[in-house]
């Protein structure tokens, strides 16, 4: 079983700052399997990055995903307001179907 | 655009079968290229994947639910459908349905607004 950790478990930064969010999967992947998430309170989840690095139709390009070995890491080159939300990675494996990691919650300083 | 929305009981007494429908609007879970999924988050933690169905009928599980969980579609209807059975508390939570594509990471692209299903007696 793939197990998905995110770090931090909550980002505390100030807009204009560069954000890097961190997705360790337990074992080697499919690295092109890899996808990130964004949700906001009251809100479904928010497709941002498939395959590890495309972003998804609409997604602004001060995101991006990339990867080295079973790390990966979403990263907001400079944060707006709008992007203070929580952060889910996902990953998709055969025998295991679709894991989610915990979360990053990415809050305003 | 492809929009989802979910129906059904907001709640379920303990034990019983949890029932949901997600209805597709512009578009067709007839389409080839996508997965039909569930998505439950009890409050206030993360995001659990329920399963998922192919328009043909075929469908994946989460291993840890699968003894209790059927996903069916009704494509004459536009819709499919999740059974859990034999409930408990832990199952309260807020249930998406959400379209996967039917390669690679099965992303998740488009997704229902929710409803929150609360199990008590």
């Amino acid at each position: 079983e793939i197990v998905l950790t995110q770090s931090p478990g909550t980002l505390s930064l100030s807009p204009g700052d560069r954000a890097a969010l961190s997705c360790r999967a337990s074992q080697s992947v499919i690295s092109s399997y890899l996808v990130w998430y964004q949700q906001k309170p009251g809100q479904a989840p928010r497709l941002l990055i498939y395959g590890a690095s495309t972003r998804a139709t609409g997604i602004p390009d001060r995101f991006s995903g990339s990867v080295s070995g079973t790390d990966f890491t979403l990263t907001i080159s400079r944060l707006e307001s709008e992007d203070f939300a929580v952060y889910y990675c996902q990953h998709y494996g055969s025998s295991s179907g679709i894991t989610f990691g915990q979360g990053t919650r990415l809050d305003i300083k | 655009q492809v929009q989802l929305q979910e129906s059904g009981p907001g709640l379920v007494k303990p034990s019983e079968t949890l029932s949901l429908t997600c209805t597709v609007s512009g578009g067709s879970v007839s389409s080839g290229n996508y997965y039909w999924s569930w998505i439950r988050q009890p409050p206030g933690k993360g995001l659990e994947w329920i399963g998922y169905i192919y328009f043909s009928g075929t469908t994946n599980y989460n291993p840890s639910l699968k003894s209790r969980v059927t996903i069916s579609v009704d494509t004459s209807k536009n819709q499919f459908s999740l059974n859990l059975s034999s409930v408990t508390a832990a199952d309260t939570a807020v249930y998406y349905c959400a379209r996967a594509i039917n390669w690679g990471s099965r992303a998740m692209n488009v997704w229902g607004q929710g409803t929150t299903v609360t199990v008590s007696s």
